[in-house]
């Protein structure tokens, strides 16, 4: 699988924009990018994915570099409960039939 | 919430036992995931079971099992159990196999199990 670089650990203030980076330098041009937040004491969730484009969705938005070796993730307006860890996972378009997670960023926010 | 269930939520046992952890995936999906959060470890898929048949293994022991039944629930059993096991158990479902473009999985809220 290829692997994702995450910072360890970020922190924000609350009803800031938040960019969270990702560098995934051996992607392959069938995988996805998937990102997968994980709050405290609760299991995994879904954010957002992409795989050239830039995405918009309710919770987040996803930035992705043209040479697709670098991704970056955007909450837009932080709030408390955006406090998590943040998964970046590349998945096969032909079915990694599963999500291999990395250590994450550990996102804070200051009110 | 999201329509993942699984029990039960706490199990605290002692070494050598055998424990059985129980999944429902949401209404409609397929494919079940187990996976395991240990402190040192993160989290770490274990095996995955589509429609009834096991699909892919990951990093499960040989004293750890699983399995799908016909209403697509799911059963991690785990025996002769170690101080090591003690980890957060999660499942998650989706409705077709995991693949790049489309597919999310959607995790229940774990089942803490604690080995005395």
């Amino acid at each position: 699988d290829a692997k994702t670089t995450q910072p360890n650990s970020m922190e924000s203030n609350e009803e800031e924009p938040v960019h969270l980076p990702c560098n995934h330098s051996t992607i392959s041009g069938t995988d996805y990018i998937h990102w997968y937040r994980q709050l405290p004491s609760q299991g995994p969730e879904y954010v957002i994915h992409g795989l050239t484009s830039n995405v918009n969705n309710r919770m987040a938005s996803l930035a992705i570099a043209e040479d697709r070796k670098s991704s970056t993730l955007i909450l837009h307006r932080a709030t408390l409960r955006d406090a998590a860890v943040y998964y970046c996972i590349l998945i096969s378009n032909f079915g990694n039939e599963k999500l291999t997670f990395g250590t994450g960023t550990r996102l804070t926010i200051i009110p | 919430d999201s329509g993942v269930t699984q029990t039960p939520k706490h199990l605290i046992t002692a070494t050598g036992q055998r424990v059985t952890l129980r999944c429902s995936p949401r209404s409609g999906d397929l494919s079940v995931y187990w996976y395991q959060q240990s402190l040192d470890q993160g989290l770490q898929f274990l095996i995955h079971y589509y429609n009834g048949e096991e699909r892919a293994k990951g990093n499960i022991l040989e004293r750890f099992s699983a399995q799908q039944f016909p209403d697509l629930h799911s059963e991690l059993n785990l025996s002769s159990l170690e101080l090591g096991d003690s980890a957060l158990y999660f499942c998650a479902s989706s409705v077709f196999p995991l693949g790049g473009g489309y597919n999310e999985q959607f995790f229940g809220p774990g089942t803490r199990l604690t080995v005395l």
